[in-house]
């Protein structure tokens, strides 16, 4: 079984604070997927990054970063200064490459962003 | 071309009605998704297919039946609704199965 668990169901900030968004997963496989989705008001799901469980390295984009530790079994994301633009409801997902997941996307409960000017 | 587009963008369809979504993705995409997604709420499988074939049903519902013409068309016939079946109805599209989703901007639907 997967499971994905975004602790933080809604999270408020005034523009230019850091916001960092949690992410733990739980899965049974060594091979698996890991992904970030941003749905702004308009209700698109827009792609962030995608880590596969060999690669932990950390990784940064702009004023986007994630931290990934298998350790803890964690995908956190954090925006630093955010802006107003970054409101929306952000998902983590997970993929398993394996057993009767497989190829199956699932999605934590999201976590609810909004950014105050 | 790096769009998912899906018809209609709202439904409203009594319980009795027979109605289709529609999605088209010109990306070369070989797995095409529907995905329901209520208010509040992520995002759940429904159907995936993969080369023009369905390979994952996730249990859902009879009244509900997918359909892929093509690759770069897939479907969702709707017969028979109930009130709880009201969502936003997303289908996505990607390279493989894990790559990243091209999502559409949905479908609302509301059954009356």
């Amino acid at each position: 079984a997967q499971k994905v668990t975004q602790a933080q169901t809604e999270i408020s900030v005034v523009e230019k604070e850091d916001v960092t968004l949690d992410c733990v997963y739980e899965t049974r496989d060594t091979t698996y997927y890991l992904f970030w989705y941003k749905q702004p008001p308009s209700g698109e799901l827009v792609f962030l990054i995608r880590r596969n469980s060999f690669d932990e390295q950390n990784e940064i984009s702009g004023r986007y970063s994630w931290n990934f530790q298998k350790s803890t079994s964690s995908f956190n994301f954090t925006i630093t200064a955010s802006q107003v633009v970054d409101s929306a409801v952000y998902f983590c997902a997970l993929a398993n490459a394996g057993g009767t997941s497989y190829g199956k996307l699932t999605f934590g409960q999201g976590t609810i962003l909004t950014v105050h000017p | 071309d790096t769009e998912v587009t899906q018809t209609p963008k709202h439904l409203v369809m009594g319980m009795t009605n027979k109605k289709s979504l529609k999605c088209e993705q010109h990306m070369g995409h070989r797995a095409m998704y529907w995905y329901k997604q209520k208010a509040k709420k992520p995002p759940e499988l429904m159907f995936v297919y993969s080369y023009e074939k369905l390979s994952i049903n996730e249990s859902v519902p009879s009244r509900f039946s997918p359909e892929c013409p093509n690759s770069s068309l897939l479907n969702l016939h709707l017969h028979a609704l109930q009130p709880e079946d009201s969502a936003l109805y997303l289908c996505a599209s990607s390279q493989g199965f894990f790559e990243k989703l091209f999502f559409g901007s949905g479908t609302q639907l509301s059954v009356l």
